[in-house]
Formats: C-alpha cells, sequence, structure tokens
C-alpha cells in the first residue's frame, strides 16, 4: 500500500520569506513523488516531480522539492514567498511497481503568504 | 486544462436521483481517473480505467459507477445521490509510458450539490 501525510492544513508566511510544505510518504518500492497546486476554483496544476536521480529537484515558479529516502519526506521550498503563492498545495505519490499509476494524495497543506 | 474537460462544472441535484457527470479527453491518455475533493481528505480515488471497457474501483467507490466505452470519455455516475455525495469531482488523465513517472492531468473539476 501507499500512503502519503501532509502533517500541516495551514502553512503562513511573510511575503520574501522561505517557505516550506512539508510531505512524508511510504511506499513498498521506489517511490515516484509529485507536487500540485490548486488555485480557487481550479484544478490541480502539476509543479514537480521525482523519479530518480538528483535528490533536489526545481519545478515551475521557483519552487523546488528534495527527496530524502532516510527520512521518507518530499518537502515543497521556495527561498522567497509570493503572495500569488497562496494556494492549496497536494503532495502525491506512487509506488513504482503500481501497474495501475495511480497516485495517492495528500490531504493538502493551504499555503497562506501574507504581504 | 488543456485536452481534457468535465461536465457540468456545476449541478444541484435531489436525492435519490441519478447523476451522471462526463469527462472527455483530447489526449489519447490511456489511464482516466475519477476523484473526490473533500476538506480534510485532500483526493480520494473513486474508479479509475486503464483502456476502453476497462475499469476498478478505488478507495471510495460505494455508490458510484463508471462506464468507458471509447478512449476519451469516462463517465461516472451517482445511482442514487446522497447528501454525503456532495463535493467537488475531478477527472484526471495520464499516459502509459513505463518508467517515465508521469503523472496526472486534472480537468477544472464539477461542483455538485446533493439536496
Amino acid at each position: 500500500a501507499q500512503s502519503v501525510a501532509q502533517p500541516e492544513d495551514q502553512v503562513n508566511v511573510a511575503e520574501g520569506n522561505p517557505l516550506t510544505v512539508k510531505c512524508t510518504y511510504s511506499v513498498s518500492g521506489n517511490p515516484y513523488l509529485f507536487w500540485y497546486v490548486q488555485y480557487p476554483n481550479r484544478g490541480l496544476q502539476f509543479l514537480l516531480k521525482y523519479i530518480t536521480g538528483d535528490n533536489l529537484v526545481k519545478g515551475s515558479y521557483g519552487f523546488e522539492a528534495e527527496f530524502n529516502k532516510s527520512q521518507t519526506s518530499f518537502h515543497l521550498k521556495k527561498p522567497s514567498a509570493l503572495v500569488s503563492d497562496s494556494a492549496l498545495y497536494f503532495c502525491a505519490v506512487r509506488d513504482g511497481g503500481n501497474a495501475g499509476n495511480m497516485l495517492t494524495f495528500g490531504g493538502g497543506t493551504r499555503l497562506m503568504v501574507k504581504p | 486544462d488543456a485536452g481534457i474537460t468535465q461536465s457540468p462544472r456545476h449541478k444541484v441535484t435531489e436525492t435519490g436521483t441519478p447523476v451522471t457527470l462526463r469527462c472527455h479527453q483530447t489526449e489519447n491518455h490511456r489511464y482516466m481517473y475519477w476523484y473526490r475533493q473533500d476538506p480534510g481528505h485532500g483526493l480520494r480515488l473513486i474508479h479509475y480505467s486503464y483502456g476502453v471497457k476497462d475499469t476498478d474501483k478505488g478507495e471510495v467507490s460505494d455508490g458510484y459507477s463508471v462506464s468507458r466505452s471509447k478512449t476519451e470519455d469516462f463517465l461516472l455516475t451517482l445511482e442514487s445521490a446522497t447528501s454525503s455525495q456532495t463535493s467537488v469531482y475531478f477527472c484526471a488523465i495520464s499516459e502509459s509510458k513505463p518508467l517515465m513517472g508521469y503523472g496526472y492531468t486534472f480537468g477544472s473539476g464539477t461542483r455538485l450539490t446533493v439536496v
């Protein structure tokens, strides 16, 4: 079975400060890890993914995420937050041996960036 | 959300009535999925399809059925709508290239209210 946990329902950060949105996962095989962002009344949009290779992955809008196998984590980061980054963020995982290609999503973390 | 459309975007229906939501894709992707999004639960998989006439249940499939008679269309039916099925429903598609670690492309969602 595969699972994802996002321990924070909401993260508050001031504009210009660094932000981190946490994600931990559990899979039996090799993980494929994803971050998606959802703006109000919209579908989810792909931000970045980790499949293999460099543990630091760079994605859209200046976001990056660090894969840590020993801690089974894939935290989303950005060096300098913008008010426009305020949205709902979802971490997702797929077990590399999952023939159905199903992603399991975390519960989501709402990011609030204040001016 | 190019290549994937959901209809209707909003619907209000009465308890006990059947409801069908449609997902249409123009990407010729093999996999299609229906998720529901509820506060505190993130996205939960209802049903998915891995080809024409090939479907399987997700974690919250009770009260729902699906059909896929052609590659581009995936229908979700609430057989007898209940208030607990008030939710936002998302369709997603993904390719079938092995080892690519592909994620999903999401539709814009259908907001369903059961009164």
